[in-house]
């Protein structure tokens, strides 16, 4: 059984640009989670996503960032117009139920320059 | 708000030695809480869950504690070895409000000193 993959693992952008961060969960898990990790900081929650369905946002920037778990598909992440203080680690967990333990993918470094 | 704070945030020892990492939090409502391992570059590994009804989980050299009245759990590894060099994380999950997210702390580096 695979683990949870995401992709790609590296990501550059310029300023002003589009970042498309993908994670496909673990076979059987329906519950989908992201968290960033900034330079020297914590991992932070900022969404968790069931599938077709946004069951908490809350950690999430108001603005330029997005997330959907289509039916079928892996869930993405999407930031729009990056800007530097973007650039961290972004890691995707799943579950196969809300109250099981989250699996980690190895995470997609994003920087942005 | 839950906030969860690591001490040390680093730590180096002997290989061999026997040692204590901390891990505190400020809302007892937990469900659970947790211990990873992340390596450099690398993902989160998860080392022990301990459910909100549990005290305690062992797992080879690794035993983890939990004490929620305290707001205070602890990761005790025996017989470090080289290979336990990484940084650690706790992470609590809250209970009810139908959301699972999990508040991290910052973590302890740990190096273990051949």
């Amino acid at each position: 059984n695979a683990g949870v993959m995401q992709n790609p693992r590296h990501l550059v952008r310029r300023r002003g640009q589009e970042a498309r961060l993908r994670c496909s969960p673990m076979k059987g898990h329906s519950h989908v989670y992201w968290y960033r990790q900034l330079p020297e900081e914590g991992l932070k929650f900022m969404v968790y996503l069931q599938k077709e369905n946004i069951i908490d946002e809350s950690g999430m920037p108001k603005e330029r960032f997005s997330a959907e778990f289509p039916k079928e598909g892996p869930s993405i992440l999407r930031i729009q117009q990056v800007v530097r203080g973007d650039s961290a680690a972004y890691f995707c967990a799943s579950s196969r139920t809300g109250t099981d333990t989250q699996y980690f993918g190895p995470g997609t470094r994003l920087t942005v320059l | 708000k839950q906030e969860v704070t690591q001490i040390p945030a680093a730590l180096s020892v002997p290989e061999g030695e026997n040692l204590v990492l901390n891990c505190s939090f400020t809302d007892s409502a937990i469900y659970n809480l947790q211990w990873f391992r992340q390596d450099p570059g690398k993902g989160l590994t998860s080392l022990l869950l301990i459910q909100s009804s549990q005290r305690e989980q062992t797992s080879g050299r690794l035993n983890a504690s939990l004490d929620k009245s305290s707001g205070r759990s602890t990761l005790y590894i025996a017989a470090s070895q080289p290979g336990d060099s990484a940084t650690y994380l706790c992470a609590a999950e809250l209970a009810g409000a139908g959301s699972y997210q999990l508040t991290f702390g910052k973590g302890t580096k740990l190096s273990v000193i051949p």
